[in-house]
């Protein structure tokens, strides 16, 4: 079955620095699905990736994925509080994200 | 707007009770999951259904059940056989085809009383 890592498990920034959140899969993905998570609610989708070196970027948030397909990053410009959540990174190894497999998420606090 | 319902919020559940989680979708998404969510342990497929009236146990279906009779709507029961129900359960759906996301609920957190 298909593990993936995430690292760190918990990060604390100041305000206005730069951060990267990483997911590793113990196999090649076929696809790789970023979410973020307030404490006690849903998950809310932010970018989905496919192809190897593939890069997507939303508002201050860029998502690559290795040319191997078997790593991906998540990284943060100039960190603000709205970024505070849990970041939850979920594997496609179907290739119709029928069913993910999700990491064990990384904890972002954002500080003034 | 279109989206998933969760509901309860929050329930709890006393010894020996079955409670039944709802989840109602109005996205006319064909496949519907249940997720179990565990502080440090991220999400865990408990049963999913692709099609109406049919569904697969996930990673942990022990000690629940779950029914499709309506595209719409994907109902979990948390059985007495579950020994260890507390935990936040998510519920989400997918719209077939390629490079499309899951979509989540808000969640219902269960506690055992």
């Amino acid at each position: 079955s298909q593990e993936l890592e995430q690292s760190p498990q918990s990060l604390i920034v100041q305000e206005g620095k730069n951060l990267t959140i990483n997911c590793t899969s113990s196999k090649t993905l076929y696809g790789l699905y970023w979410y973020k998570q307030k404490y006690g609610e849903g998950l809310i989708f932010l970018m989905m990736l496919q192809k190897g070196g593939e890069e997507k970027s939303h508002e201050k948030i860029t998502a690559k994925l290795d040319e191997k397909k078997q790593q991906s990053s998540l990284h943060i410009t100039a960190s603000q509080p709205s970024h505070a959540g849990i970041y939850l990174c979920g594997a496609d190894g179907t290739g119709t994200a029928s069913k993910l497999t999700f990491g064990t998420g990384t904890r972002l606090q954002v500080t003034l | 707007d279109g989206g998933i319902t969760q509901s309860p919020k929050y329930l709890f559940r006393k010894e020996g009770q079955n409670v039944t989680l709802s989840c109602e979708q109005n996205l006319n998404h064909d496949a519907m999951y249940w997720y179990r969510q565990d502080p440090g342990q991220g999400l865990r497929l408990i049963y999913y259904s692709q099609i109406v009236n049919d569904f697969q146990k996930g990673d942990i279906a022990e000690g629940y059940s779950v029914s499709r009779e309506k595209k719409e709507s994907f109902p979990l029961t948390v059985t007495s056989a579950q020994k260890n129900p507390t935990a936040f359960y998510l519920c989400a759906s997918l719209r077939q085809g390629q490079n499309q996301p899951q979509h989540f609920g808000d969640g219902t957190r269960l506690s055992i009383l």
